[in-house]
């Protein structure tokens, strides 16, 4: 079985400044790699994901993720911040079947004018 | 484009009573899967299913049960509705391994049980 950890429940960071939200996973097996975002009173959305190839991946808002497999690790940066990115985001991990994903408990950023 | 869409949105059950969350994706994705999102506490597996006819337990399945009749459709029921059964609802939908096991979500069900 595969597990999650965000290792930050809350995230404060001034506006234009970089921001780094931490995720460690456990597997005994390959995964699959994913950070999604949920923004108030809506279901999550896909941010970015790593299959294969490029250990570093990238959104299409500035984001990106960096896969570590010997310290077991994706995590999420972004060099300057909007108020826009305000929301949770959540780290998550499948097996390469797709049966189940495991998702983190979630890390809140807000983004402070 | 649709996607996941799940209904009700909203809805207030005193306990005992039983009700049906309705989910319907129109991707044409085998895997559907029914989440339970509490505060601080990520989100936690009820039911998934790989296909119609087949369905299985995730982490949290009591008080709960599904059905895949067709591949659109996943309705979760809840059988005698507990307060601990007070959460945010996500069903949600996957192609599988074709597109690199991508999960896309509903906008969830609201639910209080008092």
């Amino acid at each position: 079985a595969q597990s999650v950890t965000q290792l930050d429940s809350q995230v404060p960071v001034f506006e234009e400044a970089p921001v780094e939200l931490r995720c460690n996973y456990s597997s005994s097996v390959s995964v699959y790699l994913f950070w999604y975002v949920q923004y108030p009173n809506q279901g999550l959305q896909l941010l970015l994901k790593y299959l294969s190839g490029s250990t570093l991946v990238e959104s299409i808002n500035g984001f990106e993720a960096e896969f570590n497999k010997s310290q077991t690790s994706f995590h999420l940066r972004k060099p300057s911040v909007h108020i826009s990115d305000t929301a949770e985001y959540f780290c998550a991990v499948s097996d390469l079947s797709g049966n189940q994903f495991y998702f983190g408990t979630g890390t809140s950023l807000t983004v402070i004018p | 484009n649709a996607g996941v869409t799940q209904t009700p949105k909203f809805r207030i059950l005193k306990i005992g009573q039983s009700m049906t969350l309705q989910c319907t994706q129109d991707m044409n994705h085998n895997y559907m899967y029914w989440y339970r999102q509490d505060p601080g506490m990520g989100l936690k597996l009820i039911y998934y299913s790989v296909g119609a006819g087949i369905t299985d337990k995730g982490e949290v399945p009591n008080g709960y049960n599904v059905s895949r009749s067709t591949t659109e459709d996943f309705p979760l029921r809840l059988e005698l509705a507990a307060p601990s059964q007070t959460s945010v609802y996500f069903c949600a939908s996957s192609p599988g391994r074709a597109s690199g096991n991508t999960i896309y979500f509903g906008e969830g069900s609201w639910l209080t049980v008092v």
